[in-house]
């Protein structure tokens, strides 16, 4: 059974930082890109970043490039996100989820979703 | 980086048709193939149809997508109550470095 369950996650102030975990079971890790993707409140679902199998390639929304950071540990089967000088714009739900190998943008298995509240 | 255009709200009664279009460009669903989740508050999003038109195991037939040039729709036949939920579409797109884009999203209310 494919499981993606994440931790971290929290309340931070503004300009801290926050790192966001997803520990996968259930298929080959290291075969699969991984995104993550946030909700804020009100708001619609919004892509934040995404990875390849191998970690070789990391793509960024516009909105997080140069705060963010994507990472994975292939031997730990876990996926990160780093994220730095945060902003109240930050507050969300963050999922992590598992790209399927036909399409960067075809999601088939999400995590629980970890809310990140920036506040002071 | 905008987001794929979407009506923000689509409603109908028990048993009816709703529709919900996705409008996007060249570089996105012009592009690539097009995949639509549906997500309950409270709850992980849920992969409903990818690659324009295949719905994955366990989702009912009721529901079916198109893509056309450089727009895509989904259609709810048979409206549930169940069906309620917010609904996205998203496509990868080439500009820039490459991103994935989702629609604002559409809030399906079963009156």
């Amino acid at each position: 059974e494919v499981q993606l369950l994440q931790s971290g996650g929290g309340l931070a102030q503004p300009g801290g930082s926050q790192r966001l975990s997803c520990a996968v079971s259930g298929f080959t890790f290291s075969t699969y890109g991984m995104s993550w993707v946030r909700q804020a409140p009100g708001k619609g679902l919004e892509w934040v970043s995404g990875i390849s199998g191998s970690g070789g390639i990391t793509y960024y929304a516009d909105s997080v490039k140069g705060r963010f950071t994507i990472s994975r540990d292939n031997s730990k089967n876990t996926l990160y996100l780093q994220i730095n000088s945060l902003r109240g714009e930050d507050t969300a739900v963050y999922y992590c989820a598992r790209s399927h190998t036909s399409s960067r943008s075809r999601f088939d298995y999400w995590g629980q979703g970890t809310l990140v509240t920036v506040s002071s | 980086q905008s987001t794929l255009t979407q009506p923000p709200s689509a409603s109908g009664t028990p048993g009816q048709r709703v529709t919900i279009s996705c409008s996007g460009s060249s570089s996105n669903i012009g592009t690539n193939t097009v995949n639509w989740y549906q997500h309950v508050l409270g709850a992980a999003p849920r992969l409903l149809i990818y690659s324009n038109n295949q719905r994955p195991s366990g989702v009912p037939d009721r529901f079916s997508g198109s893509r056309s040039g450089t727009s895509a729709s989904l259609a709810i036949s048979g409206l549930q109550s169940e069906d309620e939920a917010d609904y996205y579409c998203a496509a990868w797109d080439e500009s820039l470095n490459g991103h994935c884009m989702f629609g604002g999203g559409t809030k399906v209310t079963v009156l």
